[in-house]
């Protein structure tokens, strides 16, 4: 079985500051990870992919994330949040052996404050 | 914009009805992958079709079904509709069947009330 977790429902964070959202996996083989974004009443954007390869991935927007197997982690990062950053964050994975679907983590809400 | 579309936006029923939701994938995508968001169960995978053939199933009622024809569109049809069923369905397309790292690409939702 697969699974995420997003530990934190809400970060905040002031604009201009750095900025971390957490997700820890579980998958049986090698994993492929994903980061989506969703704007309110709007669908899931694609943010960044780690599949192999170097542990830092850059994606959309200026943002990061790091591939931590040791830790099973691949925390979302940013060095300076801005207010339009403000949306849902969700994390989703994939075992590379198997022919399966994404499994999403619940999500996390962004808040930058001015 | 993803180039997934979907109709329509916006869907208002009753309880015991049955409604059908489209989705067009992208140019090209072959995989088209249908989601429930709600309130209290996060993002849910329902179904997956690859190039008309149904390729993984997720937690999906007995109640609802799908389908993808020939040129590629797919429709989500959900029957005897409860208060529960309630939410937002979301269709996503790739490239690949489910192998590789491919990321899959959102259109911007049904949202669905049952009255």
């Amino acid at each position: 079985a697969q699974s995420v977790a997003q530990p934190e429902d809400q970060v905040n964070v002031a604009e201009g500051n750095p900025l971390t959202v957490k997700c820890t996996y579980s998958v049986s083989g090698n994993p492929y990870l994903f980061w989506y974004v969703q704007y309110p009443n709007r669908g899931l954007q694609f943010l960044l992919k780690y599949i192999t390869g170097d542990n830092l991935v850059k994606g959309s927007y200026g943002f990061e994330a790091e591939f931590n197997k040791s830790q099973t982690s691949f925390h979302l990062k940013k060095p300076s949040a801005l207010v339009s950053d403000s949306a849902l964050y969700f994390c989703a994975v994939r075992d590379s052996a198997g022919r399966r679907a994404l499994t999403f983590g619940s999500g996390t809400r962004l808040q930058v404050q001015p | 914009d993803s180039g997934v579309t979907q109709t329509p936006k916006h869907l208002i029923t009753a309880t015991g009805q049955r409604v059908t939701l489209r989705c067009s994938p992208r140019s090209g995508d072959l995989s088209v992958y249908w989601y429930q968001q709600s309130l209290d169960q996060g993002l849910q995978f329902l179904i997956q079709y690859y190039n008309g053939e149904e390729r993984a199933k997720g937690n999906i009622l007995e109640r609802f079904s799908a389908q993808q024809f020939p040129d590629l569109h797919s429709e989500l049809n959900l029957s005897s509709l409860e208060l529960g069923d309630s939410a937002l369905y979301f269709c996503a397309s790739s490239v690949s069947a489910g192998t590789g790292g491919y990321e899959q690409f959102f259109g911007p939702g049904t949202r669905l009330t049952v009255l």
